[in-house]
């Protein structure tokens, strides 16, 4: 069974801080994806990657980056964390681009 | 640009009681479609897919979806719901386009009381 890892469930961090999210795949998957999913408003993609040291931005990307290193690790990294990064954050990943995603059990981030 | 609908924000049934579950997509060419399900604490799964053939398919814990092409849609139904059910429900499309994301609905929460 596929296992997406997220390092953490709960993080508080402080406006300015820079903050790394970290996300570990295990099925050897091309892709991987980083979404955030707000109440009413669905899972929004930030970030994903189709291969090592490849990133394509998705619909939100202002204020975060993405690290990818090795295949099985996706990194999400929020520069200057401001109030309005407050959410949860999603990780998944997938076989092939059309294949389904496997998901994480999310980071809850608050940024005080 | 590409998006995915889901009509109903909130559904509170019954136990026992049939559902449905709308989505509709703006796409014209081939897609792929999905239906994940994220129970209360726990992460998003796959409840069923679609990607050519029978437009009738089956997933896990009596969930079945029916795509209409020449509607665009991909709803989601159960006969007879239980407390169980409640959760939140996503509808997801991935054109079959180059370069292009899955797309997800803003969810249906559903909500069974027994």
């Amino acid at each position: 069974d596929v296992k997406v890892t997220q390092s953490s469930r709960y993080l508080v961090k402080r406006t300015g801080e820079k903050v790394f999210l970290e996300c570990v795949q295990d099925m050897d998957h091309e892709n991987m994806f980083w979404y955030r999913q707000d109440p009413g408003l669905g899972l929004r993609l930030i970030y994903f990657s189709y291969d090592v040291k490849m990133k394509e931005k998705g619909d939100i990307p202002e204020g975060y980056s993405v690290s990818r290193e090795k295949k099985e690790r996706f990194s999400l990294i929020l520069e200057s964390a401001s109030t309005n990064q407050t959410s949860m954050y999603l990780c998944a990943s997938s076989f092939e681009h059309s294949q389904p995603q496997h998901f994480g059990d999310g980071t809850r981030l608050s940024i005080l | 640009a590409q998006s995915v609908s889901q009509h109903n924000h909130h559904v509170i049934l019954s136990e026992a009681a049939s559902l449905e579950l709308g989505c509709n997509y703006s796409y014209g060419g081939t897609v792929n479609l999905f239906w994940y399900v994220q129970y209360p604490g726990q992460h998003l799964q796959l409840l069923l897919k679609y990607f050519s053939g029978d437009p009738l398919v089956k997933g896990i814990k009596g969930f079945e979806a029916e795509f209409i092409k020449s509607k665009f849609s991909f709803n989601l139904r159960k006969p007879s719901v239980q407390w169980s059910d409640t959760a939140e429900y996503f509808c997801a499309v991935k054109p079959n386009q180059a370069g292009t994301a899955l797309i997800f609905g803003k969810g249906t929460t559903l909500s069974v009381s027994s």
